[in-house]
């Protein structure tokens, strides 16, 4: 099976722009979270999607948004972009989203904010 | 929320001597701890974990153990190799809810060959 793909793999930004960043889960899995991950704050959870809904949700400004599609692929939304926002992306994909399930991330995609 | 504390954040060892990476929980809720390996540059990647019901798990060279009386979890690499060397993060998801992982703040491992 193809595991977790993130595109695009990096962004440069400037301040005020907004940024869309995709990922496509391993096939048959439902459940996508997404990560932050900087040298300062480590990784941090921002959301989780499961069956194209939100079901949780970390503590992050409402500048940062997600959605997920019917086949599972999902996309987050970063808008007014500030520079601490520069970071590693990532995303995990899991079966159904439980508890005990492993998650499996992706490669990344790396923003740089100017 | 949980918070999860990682120590060291640096270890340098000889290869072929142990490592041993330590790990505390707040949230007694928590039930699933997984430990990954991010080379630099790469993905993490989940390289054993560990649920509530068992006190240890071991798989070849590593293994875990974890505490849930005191809420704590350690990784225990054995016979280390250059190809250890990498960042390692513990985490901890609680039994509730959606499955997302609570970090800690990584190790860096270095094995001196």
């Amino acid at each position: 099976k193809a595991g977790v793909t993130q595109t695009p793999r990096y962004l440069i930004k400037t301040r005020g722009q907004q940024v869309t960043l995709s990922c496509s889960p391993i096939s048959g899995h439902r459940s996508v979270s997404w990560y932050q991950q900087t040298p300062g704050q480590g990784l941090q959870f921002l959301f989780e999607y499961f069956s194209e809904t939100q079901r949780n949700k970390g503590n992050f400004p409402g500048r940062f948004s997600g959605r997920q599609f019917s086949n599972s692929r999902s996309e987050m939304n970063v808008s007014t972009l500030e520079l601490g926002d520069s970071a590693l992306y990532l995303c995990a994909s899991s079966l159904l989203g439980l508890a005990l399930e492993t998650q499996y991330f992706g490669p990344g995609t790396r923003l740089l904010v100017l | 929320g949980e918070n999860v504390e990682q120590h060291p954040s640096t270890l340098s060892v000889q290869e072929g001597d142990s490592a041993v990476i330590k790990c505390t929980y707040s949230d007694s809720a928590s039930n699933y701890f997984p430990w990954y390996k991010q080379e630099l540059g790469k993905r993490p990647q989940l390289i054993i974990d560990i649920r509530s019901n068992v006190g240890e798990k071991k798989d070849q060279r590593i293994a875990v153990t974890l505490n849930k009386t005191a809420k704590h979890f350690s990784l225990h690499i054995t016979e280390t190799q250059p190809e250890d060397s990498a960042v390692y993060f513990c985490a901890a998801s609680l039994q509730t809810g959606a499955n997302n992982l609570f970090f800690g703040t990584g190790t860096r491992l270095t094995v001196i060959p």
